[in-house]
């Protein structure tokens, strides 16, 4: 079965460092993949997507994030952090199976420090 | 461009009491329509979708049903709620075959059931 893996529930950096949430799948063919971001009590946001292409995909607010099919990764990246970023971070996955459905991994908190 | 409007934003009622949460879409056509509920710590749980007028699935079994009565109407109901009907409600939508089948998401509505 499809699945969507965030190891990190939660994720503690300080304004200025880098900082890098991964996102494992677990999907047969190459799939559509995305990464959104939650403010508490608001929607998701889209930050990027990636469908075919180069490997390395640029998004807003200075976020990128890397396909690595070997290790059937996508992990986020930002050089970084800035206090605004602190948020929930939603990897998905979207596949077709009669029509497009979109699996969402368990997210990961980050927390910025001053 | 599109917009996606979801109502109410807060909700309280009490157990057995129906529910109906409104969604509705504007500036595109025919889009797929999706329901989620996200609970702490789980993630995102797809209830419904619908490809079109009249056309829901049920992706898991539950006390809510979903109807779309109208092309970019999707609405989530229940006639008796439970404690467990409680949580954060999205309504997304995707076009197929379009923007590489991103789904997008509208602000999201808190069901409290006490």
């Amino acid at each position: 079965a499809q699945s969507v893996t965030q190891p990190d529930i939660h994720i503690t950096v300080s304004e200025g460092a880098s900082l890098e949430l991964r996102c494992n799948y677990s999907y047969g063919a190459t799939p559509y993949l995305f990464w959104y971001v939650q403010s508490p009590g608001q929607g998701l946001q889209l930050l990027l997507k990636y469908f075919s292409g180069d490997t390395l995909v640029q998004g807003i607010k200075g976020f990128e994030a890397e396909f690595k099919r070997s290790q059937s990764s996508f992990n986020l990246r930002k050089p970084s952090v800035h206090w605004s970023d602190a948020a929930e971070y939603f990897c998905a996955v979207g596949r077709y199976s009669g029509t497009y459905k979109y699996i969402f991994g368990t997210g990961t908190r980050l927390k910025v420090l001053a | 461009s599109q917009t996606i409007h979801q109502w109410p934003a807060t909700l309280v009622q009490p157990v057995g009491s129906p529910l109906s949460l409104e969604c509705t879409v504007e500036g595109t056509s025919n889009p797929n329509l999706y329901w989620y509920r996200q609970a702490a710590g789980r993630g995102l749980q797809l209830l419904f979708y619908s490809v079109g007028i009249g056309q829901i699935s049920s992706e898991v079994p539950q006390n809510l049903s979903a109807s779309r009565p109208q092309d970019r109407q999707f609405i989530l109901s229940s006639k008796k709620l439970l404690l467990s009907d409680s949580g954060f409600y999205l309504c997304a939508w995707s076009v197929p075959h379009s923007s590489g089948n991103t789904i997008y998401f509208g602000e999201g509505s808190w069901l409290t059931v006490v």
